[in-house]
Order: structure tokens, then sequence, then C-alpha cells
């Protein structure tokens, strides 16, 4: 059984350019979280989504970034004119309800690198 | 808002000594706690988790957790640690029993051989 998967793990953008994070859920989980860890920081929630709807996007800064959870295919988490305060880990984690009494499984996380 | 406070932003330690690393909670009503190992250059992986029961719960690779709900507290803690332990420990509480984690920022733990 697959865990999360997230592509690609590496990225390297250039100011002004942007970035798709792509995150798989585990089979069977429908809901998918998004977290920003900054260096030297902890992590931050970003966005909750389930399939086509966003369900909590208060950790998402109001500009440039955008993420969605199609019907079909990945979770896609978008950065759209990065600049270089941008550069972190994010990590993608899925579970299989909304509810705190699941246990959340991690991507193995995609780091962002913008020169 | 819910918040977590991790005591201790970095502990060395020598291998065989116990470990306890601390975690306070703010949030007055049902929660689920877990705490998270990140290994350098990896994800993040599940040490245990509390959702209801008996307080001391006992995880993975000989870790084990208090829950002390009247100081809202949820320490971790290892008899004897090992080099291969030396990671970086988050500790996390689930907002208003939703899947959305609040993390702590994280204690990393140096186990010199």
């Amino acid at each position: 059984n697959a865990g999360v998967m997230q592509n690609p793990r590496h990225l390297v953008r250039r100011r002004g350019q942007e970035a798709r994070l792509r995150c798989s859920p585990m089979k069977g989980h429908s809901h998918v979280y998004w977290y920003r860890q900054l260096p030297e920081e902890g992590l931050k929630f970003m966005v909750y989504l389930q399939k086509e709807n966003i369900i909590d996007e208060s950790g998402m800064p109001k500009e440039r970034f955008s993420a969605e959870f199609p019907k079909e295919g990945p979770s896609i988490l978008r950065i759209q004119q990065v600049v270089r305060g941008d550069s972190a880990a994010y990590f993608c984690a899925s579970s299989p309800s909304g509810t705190g009494e699941n246990t959340i499984y991690f991507g193995e996380g995609s780091w962002l690198t913008v020169v | 808002a819910q918040s977590v406070s991790q005591h201790n932003h970095h502990v060395i330690l020598s291998e065989a000594a116990s470990l306890e690393l601390g975690c306070n909670y703010s949030y007055g009503g049902t929660v689920n706690l877990f705490w998270y190992v990140q290994y350098p250059g990896q994800h993040l992986q599940l040490l245990l988790k509390y959702f209801s029961g008996d307080p001391l719960v006992k995880g993975i690779k000989g870790f084990e957790a208090e829950f002390i709900k009247s100081k809202f507290s949820f320490n971790l803690r290892k008899p004897s640690v090992q080099w291969s332990d030396t990671a970086e420990y988050f500790c996390a509480v689930s907002h208003m029993g939703t899947g959305k984690l609040i993390f702590g920022q994280g204690t990393t733990l140096q186990v010199k051989p």
C-alpha cells in the first residue's frame, strides 16, 4: 500500500516563475493537508482539502498561493511568481476522514528552492 | 487559538541517557495528541498518538508519552536513547478534533555515541 506520494522531491525555480507541487494521498484517503516547513522552524498548516472542496485555507498566504484537489488526480499546490522567501519544504499529508481520530500520514516532502 | 509549545529546542545526550521532551498545548476541549519524528532529509513519521483511554501511550522504537490533562502536557520519554534517535521531534495537537494539526516548533535531539 503506497504511502503519500509527493513530487517533485526537489524543485528549483527562479524568482517570478511558477511552482507546482503534487500530492497523491494514500489509497482510500480523501482528505489532504498541506504544510510548509521553513528553515529552522516547525511545520505550519496551510490548507485542508477534500475532493473538489477547500475546507480550511486559513494558513494560506493571501496572494500567489492556491491549492486544489480535483475529482481525479493528485492535489496540487501552486505558487505563482515565486520569491526567495517561498524556499521551504512543503509536506502533504492525508487521512481517511476529517476527524482528529485518524492518524495523519505524511509524504516525503517537496523541497522548493528559489534562486 | 490553539498552540503547542515545546520547551527544549536543542537537546544533546550521550547514548544510554534517558530522554524527556516537554510539550504543552493550549486548548480546553477534547484533544488528540501526536508525536512525530523527522530524520534528516526525511518525512515525518508517527511515533505515537493519544486519542483517549490510558494516558500513558507507548509508541514505536521504545518511545512513550504521558498525557496529563491537568497540566495540558504530553511529554515524550525514552529510558535509554541510541545514536540512531538523532532527529527532530515534533509534538502536535489536532485542531478542534479535526485532522488539521497544530505543531510545536520542534526539538532537535543529538545523541552522541
